[in-house]
C-alpha cells in the first residue's frame, strides 16, 4: 500500500530536550516535505526537499533541522523544543514535477506537545 | 502574512445542494493552486488542482474555477453528500514552495 508514515504519532515532551519525528514513504518521491497545522494559521510549511542531500526551508524553518540522507525517509529534527513548537505536524511527499495531479501524498500526523 | 486565505470557517449545506467554498490569495506570482480535503485524526488528501493558465477544472462532481484577476479560487460541489462532510484547505504553489489556507470546515445536513 502507498503511504506516508510518521512516528511517533503523539509526543509530550520538555523545553530544550532534542527530539525527532520520522518520516518515511514508499511511493519512490523525490520531493518530500514537513508542515505544521495550528488553529487560525492552516497548514505552514517548514522545510521540504526536492532529492537526496537537497532541502530547503520553506515558510517557518526557525528552530527546525531536516536531513535527506536516503530517498524515503526525511527525519524532522527540533534540537531545543519550545512551547511555541506545539502543534500538529504533518509529512508529505510527491513525485516531481511538483505541477501534476499525483500532487502530494500526506502522513498521519504528529500531535506534539512541548511542556 | 498570510498569503492564502480563507475567509469562511465553515459552510453548512443540505444534502444534494451546492457547496461553493472559497479562497483568496495575495501573490500573483503563484502558478498551480490545489485543494485537499482533510478529516479528523487523517492527512489531508488531495481533491483537485488547477494550474495559473486554465480558469476551472472538472472532476466528477468537484469542480474549481480560477479567477486570477480577483486572485479568487473557488470550489464548487455538486451535489453535495454527507461524505462530503470534512475540512478542505485550498493551497498554492510558487516554485517548490507551498502556501495553505486556515481551512474550511464544510458540514453536508442530511
Amino acid at each position: 500500500e502507498a503511504q506516508v508514515t510518521q512516528n511517533p504519532r503523539y509526543l509530550i515532551t520538555v523545553t530544550g530536550k532534542k527530539l525527532t519525528v520520522t518520516c518515511s514513504q514508499n511511493m519512490n518521491h523525490e520531493y518530500m516535505s514537513w508542515y505544521r497545522q495550528d488553529p487560525g494559521l492552516g497548514l505552514r510549511q517548514i522545510y521540504y526537499s526536492m532529492n537526496v542531500e537537497v532541502t530547503d526551508k520553506g515558510d517557518v524553518p526557525e528552530g527546525y533541522k531536516v536531513s535527506r540522507k536516503e530517498k524515503r525517509n526525511f527525519p524532522l529534527i527540533l534540537e531545543s523544543p519550545s512551547p511555541n513548537q506545539t502543534s500538529l505536524y504533518f509529512c508529505a511527499s510527491s513525485l516531481i514535477p511538483l505541477d501534476t495531479q499525483e500532487t502530494q501524498y500526506f502522513g498521519p500526523g504528529t500531535r506534539l506537545l512541548v511542556l | 502574512d498570510q498569503q492564502v486565505k480563507q475567509n469562511s470557517p465553515s459552510l453548512s449545506v443540505q444534502e444534494g445542494r451546492i457547496s461553493i467554498l472559497n479562497c483568496d490569495y495575495t501573490n500573483s506570482m503563484f502558478d498551480y493552486f490545489l485543494w485537499y480535503k482533510k478529516y479528523p485524526a487523517e492527512g489531508p488528501t488531495f481533491l483537485i488542482s488547477i494550474s495559473s493558465i486554465k480558469d476551472k477544472n472538472e472532476d466528477g462532481r468537484f469542480t474549481v474555477f480560477l479567477n486570477k484577476s480577483a486572485k479568487h479560487l473557488s470550489l464548487h460541489i455538486v451535489p453535495s453528500q454527507p461524505g462530503d462532510s470534512a475540512v478542505y484547505f485550498c493551497a498554492a504553489s510558487v516554485g517548490n514552495q507551498f502556501y495553505f489556507g486556515t481551512g474550511t470546515s464544510l458540514t453536508v445536513i442530511p
